[in-house]
């Protein structure tokens, strides 16, 4: 089974702080993602990579950066955490090359909480 | 840029066929249309994928129309287990190394006994 794992569940942050999400995925996946999701705004891509040290910006990028060193890796960062990213953020990884679209692999995601 | 459509939530009995629709009227011609599950504390989770007409596997059925503008996920039989949000995606490659992935609101069903 794929397995895509999330540092942490539940995350409480002050306003400010720089804050990094990991996420770690087991199947070789060439793809990563990272998602917000919100109440009634659904999954909103924040970035995307497409293979080490490659990213790409999603629909939200704005206040957030990632990186990608290792294959298994994708971190998110929030530079200086702000009370609107309060929110569950979702990392997903896919295979089969740059098909963006393919069938995608969640971790069970990280409740952020910013005060 | 496409923008996908659905019902906020839907109620249904055990034993019943769901349908499920989507509305994504600016689709574009490469396009993909994928399904996703989601239960609470849970990350989504596939369901089905389409292009057009129509898919079906173990779990679900998929209705395209001919000019995909909408798409129907069709769930036989529900059980309590499927109470959760689904979640329309359209997803496309674009040149390069670009991409879209577009996701709906997401359907909250709830299955009655």
């Amino acid at each position: 089974d794929v397995k895509v794992t999330q540092s942490s569940r539940y995350l409480v942050k002050r306003t400010g702080e720089k804050v990094f999400l990991e996420c770690v995925q087991d199947m070789d996946h060439e793809n990563m993602f990272w998602y917000r999701q919100d109440p009634g705004l659904g999954l909103r891509l924040i970035y995307f990579s497409y293979d080490v040290k490659m990213k790409e910006k999603g629909d939200i990028p704005e206040g957030y950066s990632v990186s990608r060193e290792k294959k298994e890796r994708f971190s998110l960062i929030l530079e200086s955490a702000s009370t609107n990213q309060t929110s569950m953020y979702l990392c997903a990884s896919s295979g089969e090359g740059q098909e963006f679209y393919n069938e995608q692999f969640f971790g069970p995601g990280t409740r952020l909480t910013v005060l | 840029l496409a923008k996908t459509t659905q019902p906020i939530s839907m109620d249904s009995y055990e034993g019943q066929e769901v349908n499920i629709t989507c509305s994504h009227n600016n689709i574009a011609t490469n396009d993909y249309i994928t399904w996703y599950q989601q239960f609470p504390s849970q990350g989504p989770r596939f369901i089905i994928q389409g292009y057009k007409t129509k898919v079906t596997n173990e779990v679900a059925s998929l209705f395209i129309p001919a000019d995909r503008k909408s798409s129907t996920l069709s769930l036989p039989r529900v059980s309590l287990s499927d109470t959760a949000v689904y979640y329309c995606l359209v997803g496309s490659q674009g040149s390069g190394n670009t991409g879209k992935l577009i996701f709906g609101q997401g359907t909250t069903l709830q299955v009655k006994p």
